[in-house]
């Protein structure tokens, strides 16, 4: 079993829609949780992060987190094409600072 | 406000050649990774770095690969004898370090060395 599992995809949905992604990981001491986004032949950039259960909101972005279900997911409300990219759900554990990735969601918004 | 800066962004080398990859990490940031990205393959951890202190090399090849992170300059990765499997897009990250608050767990990536082995 992967530690961090996400749909490869693609996903596609309308420009104005809302985009969802997810991501579960597998050990259950994680503790810290990241959303990056990286277009093709560019670096990661960090767009989200989440620590305790709930919705965290940023702008047109909100991360949920269900630590019980081992579950967390990042919607993108109103997507735009400039959203269209591989998103990378990434997660570090309790005194572990590096971050497993997961392999990436590839997010296509159609106009 | 620079961000992470890594240079150079593009490096070809020959089968048993060296490469030496360079980071310098965001202002007031103590913290540095290296993570690899193998064409059409999610980003890998390769090695943990705080000034003069290796922290976790866990992700780090045991043989031909080394990294420092020295008092003064730039954290420099180094490969040495390269060959065709090296070639990759390596990325450093810096963070603040887990001392002030949970954000100190962000981790900020550099532009990537984008490393070609003929």
């Amino acid at each position: 079993q992967k530690e961090v599992e996400q749909n490869s995809g693609p996903l596609s949905v309308p420009e104005g829609a809302i985009a969802s992604l997810n991501c579960t990981y597998s050990d259950r001491v994680s503790q810290s949780f990241f959303w990056y986004r990286q277009y093709s032949g560019k670096s990661p950039e960090l767009i989200m992060s989440i620590y305790s259960n709930g919705d965290k909101e940023d702008g047109r972005f909100t991360a949920q987190l269900n630590k019980a279900s081992q579950y967390v997911s990042l919607l993108i409300r109103d997507s735009q094409p400039s959203d269209s990219a591989t998103y990378l759900c990434a997660v570090n554990s309790f005194g572990n600072e590096k971050l497993t990735f997961g392999t990436g969601t590839r997010l296509t918004i159609i106009p | 406000n620079a961000g992470v800066m890594q240079n150079p962004r593009h490096l070809v080398r020959r089968r048993g050649q060296e490469a030496r990859l360079r980071c310098s990490p965001m202002k007031g940031h103590s913290h540095v990774y290296w993570y690899r990205q193998l064409p059409e393959e999610g980003l890998k951890f390769m090695v943990y770095l705080q000034k003069e202190n290796i922290i976790d090399e866990s992700g780090m090849p045991k043989e031909r690969f080394s990294a420092e992170f020295p008092k003064e300059g730039p954290s420099i990765l180094r490969i040495q004898q390269v060959v065709r499997g090296d070639s990759a897009a390596y990325f450093c990250a810096s963070s603040p370090g887990a001392t002030v608050s949970w954000s100190s767990y962000e981790q900020y990536f550099g532009p990537g060395t984008r490393l070609t082995v003929t």
